[in-house]
Order: structure tokens, then sequence, then C-alpha cells
């Protein structure tokens, strides 16, 4: 199976802050990674998939980049209702273990 | 707009069968285009995989669970459903159902969850 490790864990930033989370593929995954975000009680809600394709109606202050191990997610500028938990996960295989662990995002 | 609704018992005893229903409206499960997945995730932990289905029939089992796992769905109805075999307190989990979006040429490469339930806890106790 691929594991997929996200760093940081947890993270603290304040309102207007850049922000980036990184996702790490124990193998090559091209670029078939996804990132979700879920707020706490919530679902989790798809944000970007093929590494880099904004979902529909999220919004453009956040952006996907990588290929191949490394990928990361930015926030270019902090709203306060981004402050949730974020996953990335892979779909280059099956989805078993197929999810990072999770970055929490926090108010500083 | 595709809405999903999971509904089943919040309270499963060990050793029981937990079962869960997702409804899908706002859309056929019967699309082409889409697969459906159920996911569960335990309290204050990560995200795992049960399986996913196709409306014709195929369904994809988490090889952790699969002894236990039975997926079908109800096109008629628009429905699908998870029964999970002899739990135990390390079932107790919040269940998500989702419709799973794919790019690629097989079910299981280049695809992504885009749009869940609310998700429902299940807790394991008797």
């Amino acid at each position: 199976d691929i594991q997929m490790t996200q760093s940081p864990s947890s993270l603290s930033a304040s309102v207007g802050d850049r922000v980036t989370i990184t996702c790490r593929a124990s193998q090559n995954i091209v670029n078939y990674l996804n990132w979700y975000q879920q707020k706490p009680g919530k679902a989790p809600k798809l944000l970007i998939y093929a590494a880099s394709s904004l979902h529909s109606g999220v919004p453009s202050r956040f952006s996907g980049s990588g290929s191949g191990t490394d990928f990361t997610l930015t926030i270019s500028s902090l709203q306060p209702e981004d402050f949730a938990t974020y996953f990335c996960q892979q779909s280059y295989s099956t989805p078993q273990d197929s999810f990072g662990q999770g970055t929490k995002l926090e108010i500083k | 707009q595709l809405q999903l609704q999971e509904s089943g018992p919040g309270l499963v005893k060990p050793s029981e069968t937990l079962s869960l229903t997702c409804t899908v409206s706002g859309g056929s499960i019967s699309s082409s285009y889409y697969y459906w997945a159920w996911i569960r995730q335990p309290p204050g932990k990560g995200l795992e995989w049960i399986g996913s289905l196709y409306y014709s029939g195929n369904i994809h089992s988490n090889p952790s669970l699969k002894s236990r796992v039975t997926i079908s769905v109800d096109t008629s109805e628009d429905q699908f459903s998870l029964k999970l075999s002899s739990v135990t307190a390390a079932d107790t989990a919040v269940y998500y159902c989702a419709r799973v979006t794919t790019y690629g040429s097989s079910w299981y490469s280049r695809y992504y969850f885009d749009s869940w339930g609310q998700g429902t806890l299940v807790t394991v106790s008797s």
C-alpha cells in the first residue's frame, strides 16, 4: 500500500497568513492527489483534485501543487473559516490507506 | 443539488451487525459517471475507506474489513447499504457515504470523493 504522510500534524496561524501544508507519498503517485477540508462535526469537503485542480466553488486562495511524491496545499491569505483539519488522499491506487493523517490548522 | 443521507441505528452491541443505508437525492445512483463509497472516521482519528460500488453491482471492499463487509445497492430507491458484521468497540466511528468521481480508466485510479453525507455516529457498546 502507498503511505501518505502529512506535515505538520498541527499548525497555528493568524488570519491573513500564508500557510503551506505538505503531503508526501511513499512512492510516485504522479499527480493523483486530492485535498479535503474538514471542520469539527462536519463531513470532509473536497478542495483540490489531481494535485492542482480547484474543485467547483472552492475559493481561489486555496491552491495545490506538486507531483511524484511531494505535494503542497497553500492557503494564500487565511480567513477565519479556514481553521479546520486538512487531509490529503492519493488516488493512484486503491483507496485503502489512501488518506494522510490530517493537519489541524488552529488560530494563533 | 446532490444530497446524500446516512441512516441507521446509532448504537450496536458487540458481535452484532452494523447496518446503514445511504439515500441519494438530487441525482441518480445509476449514473454511469460515478461510483459510491462508504468511509468511516473513529472519534478524533483519520479517514478509512470501507468500500466502493458501482450501480451495476461492481463492489470493492477494504481488504482489512472485507470478510465482515457487505455492500449492496438498490437502484429503484437510489440507495446503497453497508453491513458490517461481528462489530467491536474498534468499529465505533462516524460513518459517511460519498460519491466518487473517476477520471481514469478504472475505479481505483484517478478519483476523488466529491460529495459526502453528513455522517452518522455508530457506537458499539453493550
